[in-house]
């Protein structure tokens, strides 16, 4: 168990809906990524957040957003969802007090699958 | 740009057996990060073993070794002792601390262990 949470497991929905995946980080860490693992595309960074900030911003389309609130849970929201989006999201965490490498904690994926 | 090759797309070990993943990086950063992960069919990630680019010495976990040549830009993953449990995908990834640490992930090596 690495520590960090991220609920739905799965989710089903169809085409030109919004869903919002939720991650809550391990204890202590500060910054949370997004990735997206898809069959076509593989494990692609989508967005970084640090303390409540954006810090970096990879391949993410315009239809998807995230936030990190005060808790540091963070949320990823992806709208106008097309087939394509069907994909494994995976949060990451890592920056907490005492890390000596920069290992990033992998929750256990959201399997979004677009109708 | 920044990337991982892992060029080999699927690979076949006696059990008992040694078995190296092949890994290569392209980054002109003087410090970075490389990392493996192991993802089993039932699709988490987990961390295998970390090489920072100033260690002079090659990373070493249980069973697991990191074979870092700096000056070819590769950094293999060596699977001593394969265990049937050993049969999954591996990536391999690389964080830049220039750019807020996210991860730049390989192809992926399918892995499988033959009793």
């Amino acid at each position: 168990d690495s520590g960090v949470t991220q609920t739905p497991k799965h989710l089903i929905t169809a085409t030109g809906q919004r869903v919002t995946l939720r991650c809550s980080p391990r204890s202590g860490d500060l910054s949370v990524y997004w990735y997206q693992q898809s069959l076509d595309q593989g494990l692609q960074f989508l967005i970084q957040y640090y303390n409540g900030e954006e810090r970096a911003k990879g391949n993410i389309l315009e239809r998807f957003s995230a936030q990190q609130f005060p808790d540091l849970h963070s949320e990823l929201n992806l709208s106008s969802l097309e087939l394509g989006d069907s994909a494994l999201y995976f949060c990451a965490s890592s920056g907490g007090q005492g890390q000596t490498n920069n290992e990033q904690f992998f929750g256990p994926g959201t399997r979004l699958t677009v109708l | 740009a920044q990337k991982i090759t892992q060029t080999q797309p699927g690979m076949f070990v006696q059990e008992k057996e040694a078995v190296t993943l092949d890994c290569t990086y392209d980054t002109s950063d003087q410090s970075y990060g490389l990392f493996w992960y192991k993802q089993p069919s039932s699709g988490e990630m987990i961390f295998l073993i970390y090489q920072g680019s100033y260690d002079e010495q090659n990373a070493t976990e249980g069973r697991y070794s990191l074979n870092f040549q700096k000056a070819r830009k590769s950094a293999n993953l060596v699977i001593s002792a394969s265990q049937l449990g050993d049969s999954a995908m591996y990536f391999c990834a690389m964080s830049r601390p220039a750019t807020g640490n996210q991860f730049y992930f390989g192809t992926g090596t399918s892995l499988t262990v033959i009793p």
